[in-house]
C-alpha cells in the first residue's frame, strides 16, 4: 500500500480565516513533506519533517505553520493567507535518507486551496 | 543551483503516435524518479531508476537513466488518451543532510483521440 491521504480535497478561505490541512500515511515512512504547486508547474518544496522533527523550511512565510503530531500525521496550519497563496498543496512521504534509500517520494492527491 | 530541464515543455499528439520526453542536467543524481500528474491530482510515481544505463519498462513506457546519471528519457509507444498529463522527472543526490528532490520543469502531454 503506497497511499498518502489528504483532507480536505478543496478549501476556500478568506484572508482572515484560520484553517488546517491534514495528511496521513501508514507506510511506516519517517520523512514527510509539504509542497505547493501552481498550475502546470512542478511542485515547490515548503517543509520536510524527518523522524517527526522539522528538518527543512524553505523560507516559507510564517502564515504557514507545519506540525507533525506523530509519525503518521502531518498538518499545515494556515492563517492570514493572501490570494497568491491559492494553489494545490501536496503532501508526500518517504523513507528518510539512510544507506540504500532511493528517496522515492509518494504523493497524496492534494488539497486545492483558494484564498479570497 | 541544480536544474533539471525537461523537453519538450508541451506536446500534443494523436493517439497511436510515439514520443520521447527528455530530462537533462549538468549534475549527477543518485536516483531519478518519473511521475505523471493529472489536473487537480497529486503526482503518481511511475518508476525509480538508480543505476547508470538502466532501462526499465512499464507496459508501453520505457525509461532510461543515462550512463553518467545526469539525464533520463521516457519513451511512450502508441500513446493513448489516458497518457495525457503532466510528466515530471525528479532527481535525488546522496551525501547531503537533507531529503530533497530536484524536480524537472515538466512536460505537458495531450494525446488526442
Amino acid at each position: 500500500d503506497t497511499e498518502v491521504t489528504q483532507t480536505p480535497k478543496h478549501l476556500v478561505m478568506g484572508m482572515t480565516n484560520k484553517k488546517s490541512l491534514k495528511c496521513e500515511q501508514h507506510m511506516g515512512h519517517r520523512a514527510m513533506y509539504w509542497y505547493k504547486q501552481k498550475a502546470k508547474k512542478p511542485p515547490e518544496l515548503m517543509f520536510v519533517y524527518s523522524y517527526e522533527k522539522l528538518s527543512i523550511n524553505e523560507s516559507v512565510p510564517s502564515r504557514f505553520s507545519p506540525e507533525c503530531p506523530n509519525s503518521s500525521l502531518l498538518n499545515l496550519h494556515l492563517h492570514a493567507l493572501q490570494p497568491e497563496d491559492s494553489a494545490l498543496y501536496l503532501c508526500a512521504s518517504s523513507q528518510p535518507r539512510v544507506a540504500g534509500s532511493w528517496y522515492t517520494q509518494y504523493f497524496g492527491p492534494g488539497t486545492r486551496l483558494t484564498v479570497l | 543551483t541544480q536544474l533539471l530541464e525537461q523537453s519538450p515543455q508541451f506536446l500534443s499528439i494523436q493517439e497511436g503516435e510515439n514520443l520521447t520526453v527528455y530530462c537533462n542536467s549538468s549534475s549527477v543524481f543518485s536516483s531519478l524518479q518519473w511521475y505523471r500528474q493529472e489536473p487537480g491530482e497529486g503526482p503518481v510515481l511511475l518508476v525509480t531508476v538508480v543505476t547508470g544505463g538502466e532501462v526499465k519498462k512499464l507496459k508501453r513506457l520505457t525509461f532510461q537513466f543515462g550512463d553518467a546519471r545526469k539525464d533520463s528519457s521516457l519513451h511512450i509507444t502508441a500513446a493513448q488518451p489516458g497518457d495525457t498529463g503532466l510528466y515530471l522527472c525528479a532527481g535525488a543526490r546522496y551525501g547531503g543532510a537533507t531529503n530533497k528532490l530536484i524536480f524537472g520543469t515538466g512536460t505537458l502531454l495531450a494525446v488526442q483521440p
